[in-house]
């Protein structure tokens, strides 16, 4: 199984300031098709998980662009440019490449 | 409005069986793959398997934790998918969401709390 491992576990943030969340998988995540399988999903508290970033960089419909996406192989990066109190939770990767789909332990974002 | 309804939660004895449902609508439901995950008490999310569509053979995936032990089933004239649950155990304890994604579509549902405790 592709393990994800995701750094911090923890962040606490001031509104406005930035985040950034690093993953890394045990395998890379390229595909034949040239397409890398990395997904950011946010899980908002009591709620289900909401799809934030597609294979790597691409912003859900609807995800503000304060969210950016980026990394190739086997490390990658969730970075909110701007945090808003709106944004708290646990924030996953997960990788679609291989079965079966892994997650990364998640990364709890507070404000301060 | 797309929108997924996971239902069939409960308290379950270990060794019991039991049986989810995810009625969908607002979308084509036999033209998607189905998925089940499952987040146990103050854990990650981890994902169960999931099912093809019938374009695809109906085919089915398991987590290795629960294959043999799980079925995945649809029913698309009724649009519903199906979690069956056999001999199941105290760390089967989770509140389970069933999901459908494709591009440009990514939804879950709000979950069905499944307690396995004597």
């Amino acid at each position: 199984d592709i393990v994800m491992t995701q750094t911090p576990l923890s962040l606490s943030v001031t509104p406005g300031q930035p985040a950034s969340i690093s993953c890394k998988s045990s395998q890379s995540l390229l595909d034949s098709d040239g397409k890398t399988s990395l997904y950011w999903y946010l899980q908002k508290p009591g709620q289900p998980p909401q799809l934030l970033i597609y294979e790597v960089s691409n912003r859900f419909s609807g995800v503000p662009d304060r969210f950016s996406g980026s990394g190739s192989g086997t490390d990658f990066t969730l970075k909110i440019s701007r945090v808003e109190a709106e944004d708290v939770g646990v924030y996953y990767c997960m990788q679609a490449i291989h079965l079966p789909l892994t997650f990364g332990g998640g990364t709890k974002v507070e404000i301060k | 409005e797309v929108q997924l309804v996971e239902s069939g939660g409960g308290l379950v004895k270990p060794g019991r069986s039991l049986r989810l449902s995810c009625t969908a609508s607002g979308f084509i439901f036999g033209d998607y793959a189905m998925s089940w995950f499952r987040q146990a008490p103050g854990k990650g999310l981890e994902w169960v398997g999931f099912i093809r569509s019938k374009a695809y053979g109906e085919t089915r995936d398991y987590a290795a934790s629960v294959k043999g032990r799980f079925t995945i089933s649809r029913d698309d004239s009724k649009n519903i998918a199906y979690l069956q649950m056999n001999s199941l155990k105290t760390e089967d304890t989770a509140v389970f969401y069933c999901n459908v994604y494709h591009y440009g579509m990514d939804v879950w549902g709000q979950g069905t709390t499944v307690t396995v405790s004597s």
